[in-house]
């Protein structure tokens, strides 16, 4: 099974600073399959980036995403009050497996 | 909109099955899988399996092999998750998402508390 390590845990910022996630994973994926989830308490999480750095439908331009073999990085330009949750990224190159996860939080 | 509506929370005992459906609208529902997945408190979300309602072909995570079934009524748009043999922590909130690429889950269900306890 592929692991994906996330990190920091968690991430105090203020809004309008930026925010630099990483997901580390435990073999090579290929860039193709390589995703990026907000969620926020008591929802389901939100598709962001697929395929490393396809934005999906709606998501702003200050969501980027980028990486490749084992080490993939999401990027938050300028936080918005809106941005602040729990991040998660996933791979589907072999099976699909989940990060644990970055909370953005206020600092 | 593409939307996905799942069935509501339940109360199970230890040895019991449980049922969770997935209903599916704003979209042809047999061009595009259905997956489902739990995330239990504290930990990380956990793929369970999924299925491709174009042609009924389902796969497994092999942890729960054995004790799950994904199903379907295409004349309802609805997929449905059986887990049997259910123990403490199975207790999870359960969502499905339609994998409508090679793999990322968009859009998800609004997520299924199943809680068993005894």
């Amino acid at each position: 099974e592929i692991v994906l390590t996330q990190s920091p845990g968690t991430l105090s910022l203020s809004p309008g600073e930026r925010a630099t996630l990483s997901c580390r994973a435990s073999q090579y994926i290929s860039d193709t399959y390589f995703a990026w989830y907000q969620q926020k308490p008591g929802q389901p999480p939100r598709l962001l980036l697929y395929a490393t750095s396809r934005r999906a439908t709606g998501i702003p331009d200050r969501f980027t995403g980028s990486g490749s073999g084992t080490d993939f990085t999401l990027t938050i330009n300028g936080l918005e009050p809106e941005d602040f949750a729990v991040y998660f990224c996933q791979q589907y190159d072999t099976s699909r497996t989940f990060g644990q996860g970055t909370k953005v939080e206020v600092k | 909109q593409i939307q996905l509506v799942q069935s509501g929370a339940e109360v199970k005992k230890p040895g019991a099955s449980a049922r969770i459906s997935c209903t599916a609208s704003g979209y042809t529902f047999t061009s595009s899988g259905i997956n489902w997945m739990r995330q239990a408190p504290g930990q990380r979300l956990e793929w369970m399996g999924w299925i491709n309602p174009g042609n009924g072909d389902t796969e497994y995570s092999d942890k729960l092999q054995g004790r799950i079934s994904i199903t379907m009524d295409t004349s309802a748009s609805t997929a449905y998750l059986d887990l049997r043999g259910l123990k403490s922590d199975d207790t999870s909130v359960y969502y499905c998402a339609r994998s409508p690429g090679l793999g990322w889950f968009h859009p998800w269900g609004q997520g299924t508390l199943l809680t068993v306890s005894s």
